[in-house]
């Protein structure tokens, strides 16, 4: 519907399990953004891309690693993660950073870790 | 001990009344202010923004007030419907020669038929 798409949907992982979340937007903007939403606290920033290359990475853990191929495609890979890092995971595309540009959001991937 | 979960502020709001959306942004230098609504099961959706050298803009059903002397933002939705029931969150761009959005904790409305 927004043209941000996010797979999978729903993703149940053990902490010692290597998963990768992807995301795709079809409208033709350069700047892509991960956002982590948990019931404890606001909506938060993780990593920004604009035109492939990341211009934000708001102190995330390591275990957490992005990866942009193209200004269409978005990854975030996971690695022994930890039960707290359980979260919706928040694809967002905007036009590009540079200006006041909205975000478009993509349904998320509910992770749990156990 | 333990943190709780996120107490978000809620509205609840008779269907047909006009609903008013309160956020108070952090920072002077913010240039560009969002409302988003996030529906159960969906990511935040765009409904209307507004630029600092402006202090309303309107959209279809929905109004946004800035008042940049108190540093608050305001959301009005006319005529509020049942599909109206989501988490609204107020959104701020701050121009620092660089990339920075600071989204609020949002607030719950809740639509009574």
């Amino acid at each position: 519907e927004t043209g941000v798409t996010q797979t999978p949907r729903h993703l149940v992982m053990g902490m010692t399990n290597k998963k990768s979340l992807k995301c795709e937007q079809h409208l033709g903007h350069n700047a892509m953004y991960w956002y982590k939403q948990s019931a404890k606290k606001p909506l938060e920033l993780m990593f920004v891309y604009n035109f492939k290359e990341q211009t934000e990475n708001n102190s995330v853990p390591s275990r957490f690693s992005p990866e942009c191929p193209n200004s269409s495609h978005l990854f975030l890979h996971l690695h022994t993660l930890q039960p707290e890092d359980s979260a919706l995971y928040l694809c967002a595309s905007s036009r590009d950073t540079g200006g006041a540009y909205e975000q478009y959001f993509g349904p998320g991937t509910r992770l749990t870790v156990t | 001990g333990e943190s709780v979960g996120l107490h978000l502020p809620t509205l609840s709001v008779q269907e047909g009344d006009n609903s008013i959306i309160n956020c108070a942004y952090s920072n002077s230098a913010s240039d560009y202010f969002i409302w988003y609504k996030q529906e159960s099961g969906k990511g935040p959706q765009f409904i209307i923004d507004i630029r600092s050298n402006m202090d309303k803009r309107q959209g279809q059903r929905v109004t946004v007030l800035l008042n940049k002397t108190v540093k608050h933002l305001s959301l009005q939705i006319a005529a509020t419907q049942p599909g109206d029931s989501a988490v609204y969150f107020c959104a701020e761009n701050i121009n620092t020669g660089g990339f920075k959005t600071i989204f609020g904790a949002g607030t719950r409305l809740f639509v009574k038929a």
